[in-house]
């Protein structure tokens, strides 16, 4: 059972604009939300993480936006750079368990 | 701290022989996750220990998978015998939760099995 939706597969954007990247979950227990960015060969890494008793959260150039009612969650990047360029992850979990349960990823092309 | 470790970066072995992978997680976190990534499947979760003690192994796909955690610094992930549909990137990672919530990936064992 995929209890965490990702979207799009693979989006290229131009240097300078926004990514945004969805995810949708299911269990209504989860209570951390984070993302993870990932290069080739390596293994990811923490990019930003929320709680949702909060419907927005940002650093720097990223923002996650929250809604608990829809049970969706999103990802932003603003102004974009080719160094963004990587496969990013949504992720789901019970912060007491730290089991994450994650989408299918979304590989994100700056083009410069 | 040097991170999350994994060893070796690159397994190649012939279906049928055991593998065994190997992890030293972050000094002093206390739990410890051991991921598969593949292009058809994503990011899986096969088992998770706290405190050395294996809390959830739902996710190992069959018996010839094993795992454990003889102490807080080592981990071992073991296939017997290995299949060609086992190839797969697999990722330990570790956490400590009253630290933080993040949990820290080592650089992944690429397995191929042919």
């Amino acid at each position: 059972q995929q209890q965490v939706k990702q979207s799009p597969q693979s989006l290229i954007v131009q240097k300078g604009g926004i990514s945004i990247i969805n995810c949708a979950y299911e269990n209504t227990a989860f209570d951390y939300f984070p993302w993870y960015q990932q290069f080739p060969g390596k293994g990811p890494a923490l990019l930003i993480a929320i709680r949702p008793d909060v419907s927005e959260k940002k650093e720097g150039r990223f923002t996650i936006s929250f809604n608990k009612s829809a049970k969706q969650f999103s990802l932003h990047i603003m102004d974009s750079q080719p160094g963004d360029s990587a496969t990013y992850f949504c992720a789901a979990s019970k912060v007491y368990t730290g089991k994450l349960i994650f989408g299918q990823g979304t590989t994100l092309q700056v083009k410069p | 701290d040097a991170g999350v470790i994994q060893s070796p970066r690159h397994e190649v072995t012939e279906m049928g022989q055991e593998v065994t992978l190997r992890c030293k997680p972050i000094s002093g976190h206390d739990y410890l996750f051991w991921y598969r990534q593949t292009m058809m499947r994503g990011l899986e979760l096969l088992i998770y220990f706290n405190n050395n003690v294996p809390i959830d192994d739902s996710g190992m796909p069959e018996d010839r998978f094993s795992a454990k955690m003889p102490n807080a610094s080592f981990s071992t992930l073991k296939i017997q015998p290995s299949e060609p549909r086992d190839s797969a990137v697999y990722f330990c990672a570790s956490r400590h939760l009253q630290e933080r919530t993040e949990a820290f990936f080592g650089q992944g064992t690429r397995l191929t099995v042919v």
